[in-house]
C-alpha cells in the first residue's frame, strides 16, 4: 500500500523568503502526485499535480513542485511566500488501480511578517 | 462550475442520535469521494462512487456508515448511532474522467461534533 510521509509538522517563514516543504512518498510503480492546501476550516484546494513527462510542475498561487523518482520525493516550493500563504499544506499520492488519495499529515506554514 | 458543495456545513448531535450529510460534486463529474479529517491529520478516504455505483469502500466505513447516489449527482452520507469518535470533518470530492487518476476537487466539508 502506498503512504506519505510529511517530516515537518511545523515551518515558519519570514514575508519575502522561499520555501521548501518536504513530502516522500512509498510506492511500487510511478505515483500519481498531489499538493493541496487547506486554510483553517476549509476544504482543501488543489495546487497542482504530477502524473507524468516532466518533473518539475507549476501550480496555482506561484508554486512548484519537482518530481524525483531516485528520492521517492515531491517537495513544493516558492521563491517568495507572501502573508496569505500562511495555511496547511497536504501532499497526496494516488495508485493505479484506485481511486483513492493517501494524504500525509500535512505542514503548517506560518509566515512571519 | 460552482465547485463542489456541501451542507450543512456545520452539525452538532447528541451521541445516539443520525445524522446525514449531503454533497453536491461539480456538475458533470462522475466520480465522487468521501473523506473524513480529524484533527492534525490529512484527510483519510472512506469511500467512492463512479456515476451511481459505490465501487471502493475503506475499512474505516464501518455498518453505522452508509453513502448513497441515487441518481449519479448528489450523494448523501449517513451515520447511525454516532459516536463520539465520529467527530470529524468530512469532506466530499469529485472528479471527471473514466481512465486512470483524475484530480479530485474538494468541498468545504463538514464538521460534525457529537457530543
Amino acid at each position: 500500500a502506498q503512504s506519505v510521509t510529511q517530516p515537518d509538522i511545523h515551518i515558519t517563514v519570514s514575508e519575502g523568503a522561499s520555501l521548501e516543504l518536504r513530502c516522500n512518498y512509498s510506492y511500487g510503480a510511478t505515483p500519481y502526485l498531489f499538493w493541496y492546501v487547506q486554510s483553517p476550516g476549509q476544504g482543501l484546494q488543489l495546487l497542482l499535480k504530477y502524473f507524468s513527462g516532466d518533473t518539475l510542475v507549476q501550480g496555482i498561487k506561484g508554486f512548484e513542485a519537482e518530481f524525483k523518482r531516485s528520492q521517492s520525493s515531491f517537495n513544493l516550493r516558492k521563491p517568495s511566500v507572501h502573508w496569505s500563504d500562511a495555511a496547511e499544506y497536504f501532499c497526496a499520492v494516488g495508485a493505479t488501480g484506485r481511486r483513492a488519495l493517501t494524504f500525509g499529515s500535512g505542514t503548517r506554514l506560518q509566515v512571519q511578517p | 462550475d460552482t465547485g463542489v458543495s456541501q451542507d450543512p456545513r456545520h452539525k452538532i448531535t447528541k451521541r445516539g442520535q443520525n445524522v446525514t450529510f449531503r454533497c453536491d460534486p461539480i456538475s458533470e463529474h462522475n466520480r465522487l469521494y468521501w473523506y473524513r479529517q480529524t484533527l492534525g491529520q490529512g484527510p483519510e478516504f472512506l469511500t467512492y462512487f463512479q456515476n451511481e455505483a459505490q465501487l471502493e469502500k475503506s475499512r474505516l466505513l464501518s455498518d453505522r456508515f452508509s453513502a448513497e447516489r441515487p441518481k449519479g449527482s448528489f450523494s448523501t452520507l449517513e451515520i447511525q448511532r454516532t459516536e463520539q469518535g465520529d467527530s470529524a470533518m468530512y469532506l466530499c470530492a469529485s472528479s471527471l474522467g473514466t481512465g486512470e487518476f483524475q484530480a479530485q476537487y474538494f468541498g468545504p466539508g463538514t464538521r460534525l461534533t457529537v457530543l
